[in-house]
């Protein structure tokens, strides 16, 4: 089973500049979700997708971040601009269900700096 | 709200020697308790939860963690180490409500000096 993939693996841009990270979740995944990972911090969560409908975005920076999951497989998050404190890691995850007693399968990350 | 403590950021320890990370938590109700592990170069995955039952629980490779709720804790124990459980360890926490978010803590980095 293949796991969840990421792209791209790094990326470094120039603050006030925009980009964009994609997700594939795990082939049957319903719940797929976005983790921003300050370096010495755990995994935050920026947003959550059951299928195609958002189940918790209350910690992303609307003004700036943005997020889909059209049709309910792969998603996309974007930033527009980019600030220097968003450099991270930016972690994607699935899950089967939907439960938060659900395992979560992550994918490799998205390395961001802002310079 | 709920929270995560990991009170030790790195942890070396010998190889076959015995390792504890420490995990507590605070939330004015009841939790369910994971474990994570990110082995380097690779995606965090699953080591180990609690849910409910028995409040001692089990890995596949050797480690075990008990719920306590009095201590509000959550360790992770393995009697002797191997070179190939370097890696970082993330204990989590999510209430036991309809819905809640899982909240990580901030990691333990366990060194395994051969």
């Amino acid at each position: 089973e293949a796991g969840v993939a990421q792209s791209p693996r790094y990326k470094i841009i120039e603050k006030r500049q925009s980009v964009a990270f994609w997700c594939n979740p795990i082939s049957g995944h319903a719940t797929l979700y976005w983790y921003q990972q300050i370096l010495g911090q755990g995994p935050k969560l920026l947003i959550q997708f059951q299928n195609n409908g958002v189940v918790d975005d209350s910690q992303l920076p609307k003004d700036r971040f943005s997020a889909e999951r059209l049709k309910g497989v792969d998603s996309t998050l974007k930033i527009q601009p980019a600030k220097l404190e968003d450099s991270a890691v930016y972690l994607c995850a699935s899950s089967p269900r939907g439960p938060h007693t659900d395992t979560q399968y992550f994918g490799p990350g998205t390395r961001l700096t802002v310079l | 709200a709920q929270s995560v403590t990991q009170l030790d950021s790195q942890v070396p320890v010998f190889e076959e020697a015995p390792v504890e990370l420490r995990c507590n938590y605070s939330s004015s109700v009841s939790v369910y308790l994971f474990w994570y592990v990110q082995y380097p170069n690779q995606g965090l995955q699953l080591l180990l939860k609690y849910l409910s039952g028995s409040t001692l629980v089990e890995s596949i490779n050797g480690f075990e963690a008990e719920f306590n709720k009095s201590q509000t804790s959550f360790h992770l124990r393995k009697p002797s180490v191997h070179i190939s459980d370097t890696a970082e360890y993330f204990c989590a926490v999510t209430q036991k409500t309809s819905y809640d978010k899982v909240i990580f803590g901030p990691g333990t980095s366990l060194s395994v000096i051969p």
